[in-house]
């Protein structure tokens, strides 16, 4: 079955380490997507992707990083700079910009928490 | 600035008892309005899109409807298994990357 998977489901940081959050689709999507999302808050774009080897910041970019080497891998990177990272990340995938309008497919999250 | 409110925050309904949630938006040029149901711990699962005001979009209890400015997703006869967070998301037609979505309406459904 074609979806997104999102590793690990729950993720434990310490201070001043830097973690990676895995996001993989087997869906030949384009674009991919990082959402952070707060309770009782909307999602909030980190990174976006629209193509391998390009991606651009989102309205909370800082403290995070991103790579696009592969169509099926977007993975997030949490930094020692992003000094309140415990919140649920969703990863999410698009099938393309052209047409549409299309809806975003998300995965499952990984729920962060730093100890 | 372009925005997307929902309301209520949060709504308790008994079992059967007809409602609707509110999703008004200030983009300025709409390519599409996207519901999504969110359940607690999980990512979120899409539901419906529009795109023209007047469109509407029925799957099952809920009823998806779109003015120039806001959609409402109606809930009829609700059931318990209703109970999620709804999401509504906006894209805007002069930029295709980004999804402005609101806060999410809460409900609860009561046997």
């Amino acid at each position: 079955d074609g979806g997104i998977t999102q590793s690990p489901k729950y993720l434990f940081r310490k201070e001043g380490q830097n973690v990676t959050l895995s996001c993989e689709q087997n869906l030949n999507h384009d674009a991919m997507y990082w959402y952070r999302q707060d309770p009782g808050q909307g999602l909030r774009l980190i990174y976006y992707s629209q193509i391998v080897n390009d991606f651009q910041k989102g309205d909370i970019a800082e403290g995070y990083s991103v790579s696009r080497e592969k169509k099926e891998s977007f993975p997030l990177t949490v930094t020692s700079a992003q000094k309140n990272p415990t919140a649920f990340y969703l990863c999410a995938s698009l099938p393309g910009l052209a047409g549409g309008p299309h809806e975003q497919f998300f995965g499952p999250g990984t729920r962060l928490t730093v100890l | 600035e372009d925005q997307v409110t929902q309301s209520p925050e949060a709504l308790r309904l008994q079992e059967g008892e007809s409602s609707s949630l509110n999703c008004s938006y200030t983009v300025s040029g709409l390519r599409g309005l996207f519901w999504y149901r969110q359940d607690p711990g999980k990512g979120p699962e899409f539901l419906f899109t529009l795109y023209s005001a007047g469109e509407e979009k029925e799957k099952e209890r809920l009823k998806a409807t779109l003015t120039k400015k806001e959609s409402f997703l109606h809930i009829t006869a609700p059931k318990p298994e209703d109970s999620a967070t709804y999401l509504c998301a906006v894209q805007a037609s002069y930029n295709f990357n980004k999804f402005y979505f609101g806060s999410g309406t809460k409900l609860n459904v009561k046997p």
